[in-house]
């Protein structure tokens, strides 16, 4: 089955820098690749996702590529804001399968 | 306002004693879905449920059960939960299968197995 591997599991970066985590994933049939965001003591959100038909996808600060060649997909966040501190997840959807599956999730801490 | 709710938020209880968490939605989602959160190891779905009386185990469903009689509802039911099943419980649906329509998660529900 599908594995998800998310980096780093954590990352602190400063107010107005970029913050980039990436997302490796096992199965060349995937083609659907959600980010989430967790706020404390909230839900997961979905914040920006891409289809395997495209190599990137942006809304606003925040940007999704995807490499289907080395199975890698990466979320890029520019001029970061306290507000982007949170736990991000990515997933990955196999072709077919009625599940998403889940990287380990990225505790970004944005520093003043 | 749409929103899928979980109840309880917060529950302590004890090895063997027979618990159920309840989930609800208001926006006519045909997908339903439970997922643990545990440190390190993400999301991973226990199980889901793609309409009325269809459920289909998910990643992790040993010691779980779970029962869709009504579109809105899918309880998580842990007949005799034991401590490894300590975790945050998250509830989400979609319109339909995730990749259809944007999936929405609930509050959580922190259990502690004593």
């Amino acid at each position: 089955g599908e594995n998800v591997e998310q980096h780093p599991s954590t990352l602190s970066v400063q107010e107005g820098d970029s913050a980039v985590i990436k997302c490796t994933y096992s199965d060349s049939a995937s083609n659907y690749f959600p980010w989430y965001k967790q706020e404390l003591g909230k839900g997961p959100q979905l914040i920006i996702d891409i289809r395997s038909n495209v190599g990137e996808k942006k809304d606003q600060r925040i940007a999704v590529t995807l490499n289907k060649t080395a199975k890698h997909f990466s979320l890029h966040i520019t001029e970061t804001q306290p507000e982007d501190s949170a736990v991000y997840f990515c997933a990955a959807q196999t072709q077919g399968a009625q599940k998403l599956v889940f990287g380990q999730g990225t505790r970004l801490t944005i520093n003043p | 306002e749409a929103q899928v709710t979980q109840n309880p938020r917060y529950l302590i209880t004890v090895t063997g004693k027979k618990l159920t968490v309840t989930c609800s939605q208001n926006m006519n989602h045909e997908y339903m879905s439970w997922y643990r959160q545990d440190p390190g190891l993400g999301l991973r779905q226990i199980y889901y449920s793609m309409n009325v009386e269809v459920t289909d185990k998910g990643d992790v469903p040993e010691g779980y059960k779970v029962s869709r009689k009504e579109k809105r509802n899918f309880p998580l039911i842990l007949e005799s939960p034991s401590p490894n099943q300590t975790s945050l419980y998250f509830c989400a649906s979609s319109p339909q299968a995730p990749g259809k329509g944007t999936q929405y998660f609930g509050p959580g529900t922190r259990l502690l197995v004593l």
